[in-house]
């Protein structure tokens, strides 16, 4: 199965530190989407990439995320200076025409 | 008020009934409506995409979609156990827009 992978699955830290996560798009997909979902809620858009360029920004990123795709292929998220706020999943999303997005299995935060 | 309204449940139904599952929108400029369903603690999988009003469907699944009430619906026939788990909707703007706005999901529990 070639779908969209997230590492790690689970990460647990303590307030204060900073997390990186990663993803790793279909082949071939060059659109590439970071959401956010805490409990009983949907999915929130964070960012989006065309192939290296970070195209959209939500509001919700604030100045402590940041998310970078170089060469166009997988793509990396970053909390800094975590807050216990920021538990959530964190999903990633991949599409080649920017009409069906498929997701990842997400990563899984939890700030102590 | 939320741009995309969705009841959150749960809904238990018995196995072999149809289920039906809704959402409704206040933005008109969207256009493409998406259904996923998403286990447990794993990442939404597409269910189902379409961006015209009327009926689709697609094995025991229908995606129904009116844009003048707008007003989505997913029905499920034959329902299995196995179909139990959040089903939410998300929609796209027209011209472009790149994130999907998803409702808060329905948790269906289809019972033996």
């Amino acid at each position: 199965d070639t779908g969209v992978s997230q590492n790690p699955r689970h990460k647990i830290t303590k307030r204060g530190q900073n997390v990186t996560f990663r993803c790793d798009p279909i082949s071939e997909h060059n659109r590439l989407y970071w959401y956010r979902q805490t409990l009983g809620q949907g999915p929130e858009f964070l960012t989006y990439f065309q192939n290296e360029a970070q195209l959209e920004k939500s509001r919700l990123l604030s100045d402590r995320f940041s998310a970078e795709r170089p060469k166009g292929s997988f793509s990396t998220l970053e909390i800094q200076r975590t807050e216990q706020g920021d538990s959530a999943m964190y999903l990633c999303a991949s599409s080649r025409t920017g009409d069906e997005q498929f997701f990842g299995p997400g990563t899984r935060l939890t700030v102590l | 008020q939320k741009e995309v309204e969705q009841d959150p449940g749960p809904l238990s139904v018995p196995e072999g009934a149809i289920v039906s599952l809704n959402c409704t929108y206040s933005n008109s400029a969207f256009q493409y409506f998406m259904w996923y369903r998403q286990y447990s603690r794993k990442g939404p999988e597409l269910l189902m995409y379409t961006y015209s009003s009327g009926n689709k469907e697609d094995g025991r699944f229908t995606a129904q979609v009116d844009k003048s009430s707008k007003y989505i619906s997913l029905f499920i026939r034959d329902s299995q156990p196995s179909d139990s788990a959040t089903y939410l909707c998300a929609m796209k703007l027209t011209g472009g827009g790149n994130k999907l706005t998803f409702g808060t999901g329905t948790q269906l529990k289809v019972e033996l």
